[in-house]
């Protein structure tokens, strides 16, 4: 069965440095993993996604992640951190590969102070 | 930009009760989804529906869950007789096609607290 774990509940980070949140997954065949973003009273955005082409994924605001399938993890990157990337993180996984739905990991909570 | 539309925001009910969950897709999506998220837990996948019928379920999704695009605009999520345990943020997504996990738009949830 697909899934993904994420190994970081709660994330702090100082604006201007990096960011790194955490996630492995686990996978019978080659999955399709993505990250998405929820701000407070916002829906889930999509940041980045991984489909099998480039192993190193660019997503908007700056954000990156790198899959390495050696180690089962998508870790999500950003140089540098800005007040505004404050926010919930959710790594994703296809749940099968006839269907579309996605199946979440529990979230990574992000706070960036000044 | 195109937005996926909850109402109402959030929603109290009493134990036993029928609730409906309202949601707008986007107009030239296809797909149609239900994910919950009970507080603290994951965002967990409920069901899907395609061309008038459910296309993909999960085992959350039984009996007492029920969805409907009753006018070509609206996508209902019918929960028959709410239980303590259906507290929960509830999400609407749609896609406009294809498979694989992206081009989905989510709502911004409606909020279910059953007392």
């Amino acid at each position: 069965a697909q899934s993904v774990t994420q190994l970081d509940s709660h994330v702090s980070v100082s604006e201007g440095t990096p960011v790194l949140l955490r996630c492995n997954y686990s996978s019978s065949y080659s999955p399709s993993l993505f990250w998405y973003v929820q701000h407070p009273n916002k829906g889930l955005q999509l940041l980045l996604k991984y489909t099998s082409a480039a192993t190193l994924v660019k997503g908007i605001n700056g954000f990156e992640a790198e899959f390495k399938k050696s180690e089962t993890s998508f870790h999500l990157t950003k140089p540098s951190a800005h007040m505004s990337d404050a926010a919930e993180y959710f790594c994703v996984v296809i749940r099968n590969q006839a269907g579309t739905a996605l199946i979440f990991g529990k979230g990574t909570t992000l706070s960036v102070s000044s | 930009e195109p937005e996926v539309t909850q109402t109402p925001s959030h929603q109290v009910t009493q134990m036993g009760q029928e609730v409906i969950l309202r949601c707008v897709p986007i107009s030239n999506h296809l797909y149609f989804y239900w994910y919950r998220q009970i507080l603290g837990q994951k965002v967990e996948f409920l069901v899907s529906f395609y061309n008038n019928e459910i296309s993909e379920k999960s085992e959350i999704f039984d009996d007492q869950f029920s969805v409907e695009r009753p006018d070509g605009s609206n996508f209902t999520l019918k929960i028959r007789s709410t239980k303590l345990e259906d507290s929960a943020m509830y999400f609407c997504a749609s896609r406009r096609s294809g498979t694989g996990g992206y081009g989905y738009t989510f709502g911004s949830g409606t909020r279910l607290t059953v007392v």
